[in-house]
């Protein structure tokens, strides 16, 4: 049972739009999220998180949405470029000792120029 | 130059043979992670380790085994027993304890088993 949900498994935008990636969730309990970017053969980047007692956070291009009464988030990349053409995993953990993440299978984003 | 290193990046294992995948860090990390990424697949946790000497099995913790001897080393070694072990494997580490803790990922190791 996937605690964490990307439903799109891939996005294509063009160079200088906005891209928005979705992720959904069903544990209650999560109180932390955070959005990583991952080229093949990689290691995931972290890019951004929230808390789950905020409902945006801001960085650069990338900010993220939380709205806990829906369960979901979102990243949105404005404006869009080439480089971020990559896979994003959503994540999520609940604060208690020894907790580690729980990932989303990836939205792969593709960015024309 | 602070970060999380993995090696080797590309492993190749007979079947039935034992393997064990290296993962250093010097960002004095308490916290130490082991996961697997199958293709079109999110991360699995396989171990995980809050601090020396002390570790706790993740989702798929069968066939694998780990050790935590030092804060800046969690090897992983994947034996014969790991059923379907060909997969690209991520260590992580974060500084622990916190409501908004951050895991850092190393470069991987992809595992194939011939």
């Amino acid at each position: 049972d996937q605690q964490v949900k990307q439903n799109s498994p891939s996005l294509s935008v063009q160079e200088g739009r906005i891209s928005i990636l979705n992720c959904d969730y069903t544990n209650s309990m999560f109180d932390y999220f955070l959005w990583y970017k991952k080229y093949p053969a990689e290691g995931p980047t972290f890019l951004i998180s929230i808390s789950s007692i905020k409902d945006k956070n801001e960085d650069g291009r990338f900010t993220v949405f939380l709205n806990k009464s829906a369960k979901h988030l979102s990243l949105h990349i404005v404006p869009s470029q080439p480089g971020d053409s990559a896979v994003y995993f959503c994540a999520a953990s609940v604060y208690q000792a020894g907790t580690a993440l729980i990932f989303g299978k990836g939205t792969t984003l593709s960015v024309s120029s | 130059d602070g970060g999380i290193t993995q090696s080797p990046k590309y492993l190749f294992r007979k079947e039935g043979q034992n393997v064990t995948l290296s993962c250093e860090q010097n960002l004095n990390h308490d916290a130490m992670y082991w996961y697997r990424q199958d293709p079109g697949q999110g991360l699995r946790l396989i171990y995980y380790s809050q601090i020396v000497n002390d570790f706790q099995k993740g989702d798929i913790a069968e066939g694998y085994s780990v050790s935590r001897e030092k804060k800046e080393s969690f090897p992983l070694t994947v034996t014969s027993a790991q059923k379907n072990p060909t997969a690209f494997y991520l260590c992580a580490s974060s500084t622990g304890g916190e409501s908004t803790d951050t895991q850092y990922f190393g470069p991987g190791t992809r595992l194939t088993v011939l």
